[in-house]
């Protein structure tokens, strides 16, 4: 399995706080991802990373922040959480080619 | 419409033949992926196939690729209650990697 730590793994909140969701990598690899999964819509991009403090954004990058200080940690930031953004958030990273290794999941609920 | 799609449900026997199907619309894409996804788990790569190639073959897996009609399949020989699993297609164009809703395949004893 590809070195990749997702944290937290389960979190309820309320409307209107502040999220931060981790991904810490131990592979090196250049590039990381941020994802949702919804039923119905597989998985959908929210954010990427290609280097250090590079950063782009993704299909559904509304309502949230990316930060990337270190190549091992991709943080996904929803400054004011809402109902529509409870899913499941996946990372994944990739050394530049297409193939990505995907996280196990954090899920999000929120009240 | 979405750029992938994908049937959401398919059950068969154990021992049968599974397949699932695919359309894509980005038909510059250069690989075509496919993952598997158990419950509570993150998306685990199971094959994936060139865009020039029309069929690749892993030990129980054989994935089709039809260019032309921009569909691709993915064959589950003698499948397993372990193959039970929610199943992604991914076609790639550059850096951006589309996924389809996924297939929920249930096998039953």
């Amino acid at each position: 399995d590809a070195g990749i730590t997702q944290s937290p793994r389960h979190k309820v909140t309320e409307t209107g706080t502040p999220v931060t969701l981790r991904c810490h990598q131990t592979e090196n690899h250049r590039y990381m991802y941020w994802y949702r999964q919804d039923p119905g819509h597989g998985l959908r991009l929210i954010h990427y990373s290609y280097g250090v403090k590079d950063t782009d954004k993704g299909e559904v990058s509304d309502g949230y922040s990316v930060s990337r200080s270190k190549t091992e940690d991709f943080l996904l930031t929803l400054e004011s959480a809402t109902s529509s953004q409870t899913s499941v958030y996946f990372c994944a990273i990739s050394e530049g080619g297409s193939l990505r290794f995907f996280g196990e999941g954090s899920r999000l609920t929120v009240l | 419409g979405e750029d992938v799609e994908q049937s959401l449900f398919l059950s068969v026997r154990e021992g049968d033949s599974s397949v699932i199907n695919c359309t894509y619309t980005d038909s510059s894409s250069t690989y075509l992926y496919w993952y598997k996804q158990e419950p509570g788990a993150g998306l685990q790569l199971l094959t994936y196939i060139f865009s020039n190639m029309d069929m690749k073959q892993d030990q129980r897996l054989t994935v089709l690729l039809n260019k032309k009609d921009k569909h691709l399949s993915l064959r589950i020989a003698d499948t397993q209650t372990g193959d039970s699993a929610i199943y992604f297609c991914a076609p790639v164009q550059g850096n951006d990697m589309r996924f389809g809703a996924g297939t929920r395949l249930t096998v039953k004893p």
